[in-house]
């Protein structure tokens, strides 16, 4: 079955850019089925939804991340990725990556383990 | 943004036992045209990711057991598990997607 796995640094000084990677296994990111998206999770705290891409590059993005989030796919590697600019103490998260049938039905039906991004200089 | 809020915040509920978890959005998430709710609900584990139970407010995901069991329509939305057993103590989270997906704050079920 579908396998995800974030990928990325586990700090990111403040002002920077975080960037996070995506690894799919037992299936195909270019499916036209799915889109790929982010989510994070302040600690203890509940789910943000971050933004997704599809196999074609069409996005799905929350609006108030929007100016800070690029999500790109590259089909080559089976990978989707995040950058989230100018990141502050707020950021620090747990974040996720999932998949959803299409923009009109966002139901993340698998989930990657997560991976906590501490923003601290 | 459509704002969700669930209802408790926690609940501890004996083994064997119904819980129900509430969740209210701001605004309606049922969409006229195919006469869907645009909710869905997640259980999220101890140190694990979130797992998808419900979407369209009462459809069950594959091999969700059917102790779990979602309703509700226009802005009011439940989840309850009939029987509890001690491998369901998780958050539970709320989710819509009738625009830009938001979710609700979790519900902790614990055991009493």
């Amino acid at each position: 079955q579908v396998q995800l796995q974030e990928s990325g640094p586990g700090l990111v000084k403040p002002s920077e850019t975080l960037s996070l990677t995506c690894t799919v296994s037992g299936g195909s990111i270019s499916s036209s089925t799915y889109y790929w998206g982010w989510i994070r999770q302040p600690p203890g705290k509940g789910l943000e939804w971050i933004g997704s891409i599809n196999y074609s590059g069409n996005t799905y993005d929350n609006p108030s991340l929007k100016s800070r989030v690029t999500i790109s796919v590259d089909m080559s590697k089976n990978q989707f990725s995040l950058k989230l600019s100018s990141v502050t103490a707020a950021d620090t998260a747990v974040y996720y990556c999932a998949r959803h049938p299409e923009t009109a039905m966002v139901t993340l039906d698998c989930w990657g383990q997560g991976v906590l991004v501490t923003v601290s200089s | 943004d459509i704002v969700m809020t669930q209802s408790p915040d926690s609940l501890a509920v004996s083994l064997g036992e119904r819980a129900t978890i509430n969740c209210k959005s701001s605004q309606s998430v049922l969409y006229s045209s195919n006469n869907k709710n645009y909710l869905a609900w997640y259980q999220q584990k101890p140190g694990q990711s979130p797992k998808l139970l419900i979407y369209w407010a009462s459809t069950r995901e594959s091999g969700v057991p059917d102790r779990f069991s979602g309703s509700g329509s226009g802005t009011d939305f439940t989840l309850t598990i009939s029987s509890l057993q001690a491998e369901d103590v998780a958050v539970y989270y709320c989710q819509q997607y009738y625009s830009t997906p938001t979710f609700g704050q979790g519900t902790r079920l614990e055991i009493k």
